[in-house]
């Protein structure tokens, strides 16, 4: 079964940058797409960007273009998400999810990690 | 970019009732891009529904999924009470890569 663990809470202030880890385990990690869905307290949900680990490609959502940048590391199977240039609008919980056989849709997803920003 | 537009934004059922959700593209949509999530309190999404009509992986028969084009519903046969939730379709495609409809809340009456 297919598990993704992401990395817990953050606390960060405006201005500085979050680093959030997302470990998967039980299925091939390279093959899939790992995809970061953000979530706004109380509001829905708004894709960010992902990445093919086999082939360290990348496609972000223009509203984070310059500020996200999405790595993977296979040797632990761990993607990542970093976001710079906080500010108080980036509070929200950060999910990765991966894609299913057919990468337009997400099968799996992590528990979620809170990001507060705040002075 | 493609916008999607649910409808209601809450139901307001009781168990053993039908549930139908609405979801509307701005244009027309493949049909194999067009998914559904349930989301608890404190969870994260499960996929309900791939490819418009297909049922993901444990997922009971009293969801399923249908439409074409730019409408898309999902109907829940009869409420479980496991089932009162918030819903999303998803779109692939075009730019951004996915997008989300704003989600239906199904409240217990």
């Amino acid at each position: 079964q297919v598990q993704l663990v992401q990395s817990g809470a953050e606390v960060k202030k405006p201005g500085s940058s979050v680093k959030v880890s997302c470990k998967a385990s039980g299925d091939t990690f390279s093959n899939y797409a790992i995809n970061w869905v953000r979530q706004a307290p109380g509001l829905g949900l708004e894709w960010m960007g992902g990445i093919i680990p086999i082939f360290g490609s990348t496609t972000y959502a223009q509203n984070f273009q310059g500020r996200l940048t999405i790595t993977a590391d296979e040797s632990t199977s761990t993607a990542y998400l970093e976001l710079s240039s906080l500010k108080s609008e980036d509070a929200a919980l950060y999910y990765c999810a991966r894609v299913g056989p057919t990468p337009v849709y997400f099968t799996y997803w992590g528990q979620g990690t809170l990001v507060t920003v705040s002075s | 970019e493609i916008v999607l537009t649910q409808s209601p934004d809450t139901l307001s059922l009781s168990p053993g009732e039908r549930a139908t959700l609405s979801c509307r593209a701005s244009q027309s949509v493949n049909s194999n891009y067009l998914s559904w999530y349930q989301q608890k309190p404190g969870q994260a999404p499960r996929l309900l529904i791939y490819g418009a009509s297909s049922r993901a992986t444990d997922i009971p028969d009293r969801f399923s999924g249908s439409g074409s084009g730019t409408d898309f519903t999902l109907t829940i046969t009869s409420l479980a009470p496991d089932d009162f939730a918030v819903y999303y379709c998803q779109q692939y495609g075009g730019s951004p890569l996915f997008t989300f409809g704003p989600g239906t809340r199904v409240n217990r009456k």
